[in-house]
């Protein structure tokens, strides 16, 4: 139980173009969804909450404007990377959490986004 | 804010052999404690969790013990095998439940044969 799962799991794209990457939970119903970049060899970053039906809730330094997060279902977040460039080039990973007073996330298994 | 730290890596260890990679935390009220662990171009999945003082996570041979007296989450293995190999970060959750999660910077395990 507990599948979360993402698509794609690797795009390259031409810098200017727009990216969309989905995240479903894929046997439980996510409340709250979150997107993660990382580095190579670094931790991870969160960039932004988001919760079924109202707006994200990004970190500070992310630009909302450039990454679009829509949590339209209790099972599905998308993450739009609008006018991409090469410095957006990076590991994407969300994860999901149930409701229920459960601090447990669960993540997908990420998308690699390269910008040409 | 919270925070975590853990040990720098890699940590290189031979087949069978004893590991423990280190973590402490920094946090507010009464936070739940993870690991995860990511294999190489993958994402993360939960390896044990504890949400209380003394708990004890364990899972495929992994433990940690919720030490709150030393602010400590250690996990540990008494045998390691190649396939343990990956990278591997402590978390916590903030103690108001509903809070988003602190990763510590990873530890990466090597595993030779």
């Amino acid at each position: 139980g507990a599948v979360v799962s993402q698509h794609p799991s690797w795009v390259i794209c031409k810098s200017g173009t727009s990216v969309k990457i989905e995240c479903r939970s894929l046997d439980f119903q996510a409340t709250t969804m979150f997107w993660y970049r990382q580095f190579p060899k670094q931790s991870l970053m969160l960039m932004a909450t988001s919760n079924e039906g109202s707006k994200a809730t990004y970190e500070q330094g992310v630009e909302k404007d450039k990454f679009l997060i829509n949590h339209a279902s209790l099972t599905l977040s998308t993450l739009t990377v609008t006018s991409a460039h090469p410095e957006d080039s990076s590991f994407y990973i969300c994860s999901a959490r149930t409701g229920g007073g459960t601090d447990t996330q669960y993540f997908g298994p990420g998308t690699r986004l390269t910008v040409l | 804010g919270d925070s975590v730290t853990q040990m720098e890596g890699p940590v290189t260890l031979s087949e069978e052999a004893f590991l423990t990679i280190n973590c402490t935390y920094t946090a507010t009220g009464y936070p739940s404690l993870f690991w995860y662990v990511q294999y190489p171009g993958e994402g993360l999945q939960l390896l044990l969790k504890a949400t209380k003082a003394d708990d004890k996570g364990s899972n495929k041979g992994f433990e940690a013990t919720y030490r709150k007296e030393t602010t400590s989450f250690h996990l540990e293995k008494g045998s390691v095998q190649v396939s343990d190999s990956a990278v591997y970060f402590c978390a916590l959750s903030g103690g108001s439940g509903y809070s988003t999660l602190t990763f510590g910077k990873g530890t990466m395990l090597l595993v030779s044969p």
